[in-house]
């Protein structure tokens, strides 16, 4: 399996919801990622985990939550999003996450959220 | 925060033709990656080219990096349709660590049938 799988593929949820993205890979990857991009605009990084502990937050808003149960699941936990949150998210994983591996990430399909 | 910017920000050409995209990056990096993400879908990964190489080839793609001028080209020969995508460009800054791998800002590629 060399996959990255993302549910759901879309996701509008209220300003008052509380919603979970997941991702899962079962590639033994030890470094998982979770982007945001914007129409036109390149994937921004948000944090990254490293043997399913948070090494990265890249300043992320209180809003948004990660969480690693296990080395090959990886959550992001909403609740009380803006209008502006409304994005692709985008979830990697690579095998680790300081050398710079030549398979490079492996993304998945990401989440188009619309919050209304 | 963006580490590359890519030039030019939109090409359009004839399936057959070459196409050839260049990254321009700000710090010392330990290696260099091209991606390619279709409309809306998630990137895919190309190539990646350390920082002690120079040329790098896979299939129909080249690469090159220039470390001193911080610059790299991605040059796609034979060019097809199913080419048409974004191309971005993603650094791992020499900062030791973890790797905090940030993109540029893409060239999008309209192959024409």
């Amino acid at each position: 399996d060399t996959e990255v799988t993302q549910t759901p593929k879309h996701l509008v949820m209220g300003m008052t919801n509380k919603k979970s993205l997941k991702c899962e890979q079962h590639m033994g990857h030890r470094a998982m990622y979770w982007y945001k991009q914007k129409a036109k605009k390149p994937p921004e990084l948000m944090f990254v985990y490293s043997y399913e502990k948070l090494s990265i937050n890249e300043s992320v808003p209180s809003r948004f939550s990660p969480e690693c149960p296990n080395s090959s699941l990886l959550n992001l936990h909403l609740h009380a999003l803006q209008p502006e949150d409304s994005a692709l998210y985008l979830c990697a994983s690579s095998q680790e996450s300081w050398t710079g591996d030549v398979r490079g990430y492996t993304f998945g399909s990401g989440t188009r959220l619309t919050v209304v | 925060s963006q580490q590359g910017e890519e030039d030019p920000q939109a090409l359009s050409i004839q399936e057959g033709e070459n196409a050839t995209m260049n990254c321009s990056y700000k710090t010392s990096i330990n290696n260099l990656q091209w991606y390619r993400q279709n409309s809306g879908r998630g990137l895919v990964h190309l190539i990646l080219i350390r920082s002690n190489e120079r040329e790098k080839h896979s299939g129909r793609l080249r690469v090159t990096l220039d470390t001193s001028k911080k610059s790299s080209s991605l040059l796609i020969t034979a060019s097809r349709a199913a080419d048409t995508a974004s191309y971005f460009c993603a650094t791992d800054p020499n900062s030791g660590g973890y790797q905090k791998v940030t993109f540029g800002t893409g060239t999008k590629l309209q192959v024409i049938p």
